[in-house]
């Protein structure tokens, strides 16, 4: 069975740094791009990066940039969201989810784990 | 960026209703579109991609038609498991973007 666990979520002052990690199971992460969605409290989805199957390329959603860092290490099957100078706009629950093959569709994604950035 | 607009954002309907959700994109995305449920509390659900191909185990009530600019989710014969949100995402260009929603809720 496929299954995709994020951590690393929690309480963080604005300006601070958090890292989420993604571990999956049941499947070869590293046969798959991988990505992180967003959705503030009551909110829609935001994509927010994919890294590709290799980690030699990587986009962000532009209010991201210069900010996150998405990375890999497919040995431990897993995928990381590294975050710095954090806003109170980047409260969300956190998302890892897996694309289908080479298409960029969401097929299976994680519970979620919870970003809260204070002012 | 590729905007995607829902319409509309709240739909009340019945139990047994067929209903449908449109989804606008702000320019041309072929048939680079997929939908998705979430439930409260829980992670989206992946439904429908290339704008009418059903993923596995979704129940065949759900199918999607479109192309271009308008796309469609109709679901017929409503269960009472599928008064949730929908979304719709295009994967035309990046950033990938997603539709604001739309709420169906119980009459």
């Amino acid at each position: 069975e496929v299954q995709l666990v994020e951590i690393g979520g929690g309480l963080v002052q604005s300006g601070g740094s958090l890292t989420l990690s993604c571990v999956g199971s049941g499947f070869s992460l590293g046969s798959h791009w991988m990505s992180w969605v967003r959705q503030a409290p009551g909110k829609g989805l935001e994509w927010v990066a994919s890294i590709r199957q290799d980690g030699g390329e990587t986009l962000y959603v532009d209010s991201v940039k210069g900010r996150f860092t998405v990375a890999r290490d497919n040995a431990k099957n897993s995928v990381f969201l590294m975050m710095t100078s954090l806003r109170p706009e980047d409260t969300a629950m956190y998302y890892c989810a897996r694309l289908l093959g080479d298409v960029t569709i969401y097929d299976y994604w994680g519970q979620g784990t919870l970003v809260t950035v204070s002012s | 960026d590729i905007q995607l607009t829902q319409s509309p954002s709240f739909l009340s309907a019945s139990v047994g209703d067929r209903v449908t959700i449109t989804c606008r994109a702000s320019q041309g995305i072929n048939n680079y579109l997929a939908w998705y449920q979430q439930r409260p509390g829980k992670a989206p659900k992946l439904l429908i991609y290339t704008a009418s191909t059903l993923q596995s185990g979704v129940p065949s009530r759900f199918s999607g038609s479109g192309s271009g600019t308008e796309f469609f989710l109709t679901i017929n014969s409503l269960q009472p498991e599928d008064f949730v949100t929908y979304y719709c995402q295009q994967r035309k260009s990046y950033p990938i973007t997603f539709g604001q929603g739309t709420r169906l809720e119980m009459k």
